[in-house]
């Protein structure tokens, strides 16, 4: 069963437009959520994380949200750029756990 | 510069031929992981070490070994690698106590394929 869902494999948007990329999960037990990005032929980078005592987390270009009773999260991208373009992961963990929880990554495309 | 190494970056081999691919990180972190990356499926846990001479299995353990002897090194093992172990591989490591807030720090991968 899985716990973290990124429910859109893809997602394409125009240069300088705003990227909304969802993702859900099921445990509540979650303490945090991380954004990873990928680029073809290269491992996962840490781009933002939320803890759930909070509702958002920002950093320049890129903010988080957190809806706890929805258990839903999602990650905006304003303004989008083509160096955006990239695989993005969702991911969870509980501070009682040992394990990072992915969901399956929706590819975002930005086109210029 | 902080980084994990992972080697070989891609390999082919057959069925039932052991091999290992290593993994290395310079930051001194206690906490590393093997994951395979499949499409479709995303990331997934293959183990997990807290520390030195402390490993446990995460989501999808069968046909994989690991070994922490030294705090920068944590290969993996296939015995008798088969078809279906085919995949993207990313080594990880974080500070002490797993991922927890803290960010995970990826090699760059190693791309398999079992003939």
């Amino acid at each position: 069963d899985q716990q973290v869902k990124q429910n859109s494999p893809s997602l394409s948007v125009q240069e300088g437009r705003i990227s909304i990329l969802n993702c859900d999960y099921t445990n509540s037990m979650f303490d945090y959520f991380l954004w990873y990005k990928k680029y073809p032929a290269e491992g996962p980078t840490f781009l933002i994380s939320i803890s759930s005592i909070k509702d958002k987390n920002e950093d320049g270009r890129f903010t988080v949200f957190l809806n706890k009773s929805a258990k839903h999260l999602s990650l905006h991208i304003v303004p989008s750029q083509p160096g955006d373009s990239a695989v993005y992961f969702c991911a969870a963990i509980s501070l009682v756990g040992t394990a990072l929880i992915f969901g399956k990554g929706t590819t975002l495309s930005v086109s210029s | 510069e902080a980084q994990v190494t992972q080697n070989p970056r891609y390999l082919i081999t057959v069925t039932g031929k052991k091999l290992t691919v290593t993994c290395s990180q310079n930051m001194n972190h206690e906490y590393m992981s093997w994951y395979r990356q499949d499409p479709g499926l995303g990331l997934r846990q293959i183990y997990y070490s807290m520390n030195v001479e402390v490993t446990d299995k995460g989501d999808v353990p069968e046909g994989y070994k690991v070994s922490r002897k030294e705090k920068r090194n944590f290969p993996l093992i296939l015995e008798s690698p088969s078809p279906n172990q085919t995949s993207l591989y990313f080594c990880a490591s974080s500070r002490a106590g797993g991922p927890g807030p803290d960010t995970q720090y990826f090699g760059p991968g190693t791309r398999l394929t079992v003939l």
